[in-house]
């Protein structure tokens, strides 16, 4: 099983419409949770983290679900721009392991197109 | 946004030749990160530097080697690639020990192995 699961799409979506993606991991010591967002040929960039209780902004909603060990991102009105590859994430063991760092695994991406 | 940048952005190199990424973050951390970004597969973690440290290798073959003079900077040296080495290579850096724990990434070198 992949440590980080996501459906690669693409998710072909009109303009206005609300749209949701799953992210599945394996890890369930795992604590922290980030959406990326990557435009074509560009660097990923945060979207939001994801947090126990849920949060949103503006258009964008993330949530977590421990007991089944996956988070989602949703998307209302969606809007031409919003066209990219939505990148799951997830620091796989814990805020800090022994090292010091960071240590996160990405997921393969959601591809979004919004489409007018 | 300048906060990581890298150098060169795009790197067209035969199998023989010896080559140099550069990452440079202006973000004041401690953290630096080489990724690997291949068509149709997640972001493959390579090294990580912590406080110029290497902290992880995660069976990078030996034809990439890292280089981390001090917390700001970070290169991965090239020679005798592969064309499957064929990629987009990501830098990015973390604060360390710090509340934030987001990663920041640099545009990337695209490069090509002929």
């Amino acid at each position: 099983r992949k440590e980080v699961e996501q459906d690669p799409g693409p998710f072909n979506v009109p303009e206005g419409a609300t749209v949701a993606f799953n992210c599945t991991y394996s890890n369930s010591a795992s604590q922290s949770f980030f959406w990326y967002r990557q435009d074509c040929r560009k660097e990923p960039k945060l979207l939001m983290s994801v947090y126990s209780s849920g949060n949103e902004d503006g258009r964008f909603t993330a949530q977590l679900n421990r007991a089944s060990q996956y988070i989602s991102l949703l998307i209302r009105d969606s809007k031409l721009s919003d066209s990219a590859t939505y990148l799951c994430v997830v620091n796989e063991e814990g805020a800090q392991n022994s090292g010091g760092y960071q240590k996160v695994t990405f997921g393969i991406g959601t591809k979004l197109q919004v489409i007018p | 946004e300048t906060g990581v940048t890298q150098t060169p952005r795009h790197l067209v190199m035969g199998m023989t030749n010896k080559k140099s990424l550069k990452c440079e973050q202006h973000l004041g951390h401690n953290a630096m990160y080489w990724y690997k970004q291949s068509a149709k597969k997640p972001l493959e973690l390579m090294f990580v530097y912590s406080l110029e440290e290497r902290v992880e290798n995660n069976s990078v073959p030996s034809r990439f080697s890292p280089e981390c003079p001090n917390s700001s900077h970070l290169f991965l040296h090239l020679h005798t690639l592969q064309p499957e080495d064929s990629a987009l290579y990501l830098c990015a850096s973390s604060q360390l020990a710090g509340e934030s724990d987001t990663q920041y990434f640099g545009p990337g070198t695209r490069l090509t192995v002929l």
